[in-house]
């Protein structure tokens, strides 16, 4: 059985400042995981995944997630938060038939 | 230009009433998903169809239902029985079932119930 628990439900940060959301994975078998960003009313956007090619991941808008397999970890990153990134950010593993597991997400807040 | 397109954004059903949701994509992938998304706990999935003609339920399914009888739609029903239908759903496609491909979502439904 595959799962994600993403840590803290809410986190602010100042404009400018270290973005960093956790997430920890419970998975059978290797992983395969995402982060998703999603704005107000509208769906989820991929910022980036990874697929074991790679254990630092790049991604969109200068985000970037290291994957740990001593820790279980998968946790996104980026070096200096803008106030366009205050959004929701969803961490997911992929199961069996490609189901995605959701965590139940963070919300991002960039203060000026 | 590819993607998935959710109708309406927003719906309001009267209490009792059955009601569907559209949700069509022409990215030519396999697998469609429905997810419901309530605050403060994340997507869970109600459906998924790994091709046309088959679906199983996911950790939700009671109350709602589903068809899939062309590759590019997907539509969900919220059936009477759904007790608690006021969300935010979430329809999705990703190519396959290979665990390496990602998923791409919707713009969402929001449902209210008056």
């Amino acid at each position: 059985a595959q799962s994600v628990t993403q840590l803290g439900s809410h986190v602010s940060v100042s404009e400018g400042a270290l973005v960093l959301l956790r997430c920890n994975y419970s998975s059978s078998v290797p992983p395969y995981l995402f982060w998703y960003v999603q704005y107000p009313n509208q769906g989820l956007q991929l910022l980036l995944k990874y697929t074991s090619a790679a254990t630092l991941v790049k991604g969109i808008n200068g985000f970037e997630a290291e994957f740990k397999k001593s820790e279980t970890s998968f946790h996104l990153t980026k070096p200096s938060a803008h106030m366009s990134d205050a959004a929701e950010y969803f961490c997911a593993v992929s199961g069996y038939g490609n189901q995605f597991y959701f965590g139940t997400g963070t919300s991002l807040t960039v203060i000026p | 230009d590819g993607g998935i397109t959710q109708s309406p954004k927003y719906l309001f059903r009267k209490e009792g009433q059955n009601v569907t949701l559209s949700c069509e994509q022409n990215l030519n992938h396999d697998a469609m998903y429905w997810y419901r998304q309530d605050p403060g706990q994340g997507l869970r999935l109600i459906y998924y169809s790994q091709i046309v003609n088959d679906f199983q339920k996911g950790d939700i399914a009671e109350g709602y239902s589903v068809s899939r009888e062309k590759k590019e739609s997907f539509p969900l029903t919220v059936t009477s029985a759904q007790k608690n239908p006021t969300a935010f759903y979430l329809c999705a496609s990703s190519i396959g079932a290979a665990q390496n491909t990602e998923a791409f979502f919707g713009q969402g439904t929001r449902l209210t119930v008056v």
